[in-house]
């Protein structure tokens, strides 16, 4: 079974600054998925990767599969951002363990 | 837009009932889940299902079963509830292609908050 281990579990900000959220996996996989829950919310995708980087606007993945590792950067970050990040490994079938997530608070 | 709906966001049902939780995507998703999500365990998987009628347990299954009889609606069934399964739950759908395909993201529904008492 995958163990998938997220850090930092809490992390807080200030308005524009660099954030890094890491994830790291047990075994190998398929595919890693990034999660955003706001408070109250339901679950977005936000990336799906199987290899190197993904960019969107001012969110960015990427996966190191020898390492299994991935990050989740956001750049000039906004109290907007805040939110659970939840990394998701997939395995050999379409099923995800997941990590338990990273709250970020981003503060004006 | 993939839209995956589920019946209520919150339900308070007593010990001992039998519940059933419903989700329906509508994009002819082939795979469907049902997530549970608990403050410091995270998401964890239930059951799955990749065809009609087809299903396969999850990480705990223990105390739940499920139903597919359509392919866009995918059932959560507690048999005998307790409050151990006080919970969120979570259904969520997806493509079946190529493994570590895109095509593969999930898209969540809105999620049911269960009270059991």
């Amino acid at each position: 079974k995958n163990e998938v281990e997220q850090s930092p579990q809490n992390l807080t900000a200030q308005e524009g600054e660099f954030i890094t959220i890491n994830c790291s996996y047990s075994v190998g996989i398929s595919a890693l998925h990034w999660l955003q829950q706001h408070p109250g919310g339901g679950i977005v995708s936000l990336f799906m990767l199987s290899s190197g980087k993904k960019k969107h606007g001012r969110l960015i993945a990427t996966i190191n599969i020898q390492e299994k590792h991935s990050s989740l950067h956001i750049t000039a970050s906004h109290p907007r951002d805040s939110a659970v990040y939840i990394c998701g490994a997939g395995g050999s079938n379409y099923k995800l363990t997941f990590g338990k997530g990273t709250l970020l608070t981003v503060n004006p | 837009d993939v839209k995956v709906t589920q019946s209520s966001r919150y339900l308070v049902k007593r010990t001992g009932e039998k519940v059933f939780l419903e989700c329906v995507q509508d994009m002819d998703h082939e795979n469907m889940f049902w997530y549970r999500q608990d403050p410091g365990l995270g998401l964890r998987l239930i059951y799955f299902s990749y065809d009609v009628k087809m299903k396969e347990k999850g990480d705990i299954p223990e105390g739940y079963s499920v139903s597919r009889e359509k392919k866009e609606r995918f059932s959560l069934i507690l048999e005998s509830a307790s409050t151990s399964q006080t919970s969120m739950y979570l259904c969520a759908s997806s493509l079946s292609v190529g493994l570590g395909s895109t095509y593969n993201e999930q898209f969540f529904g809105p999620g049911t908050r269960l009270t059991v008492l």
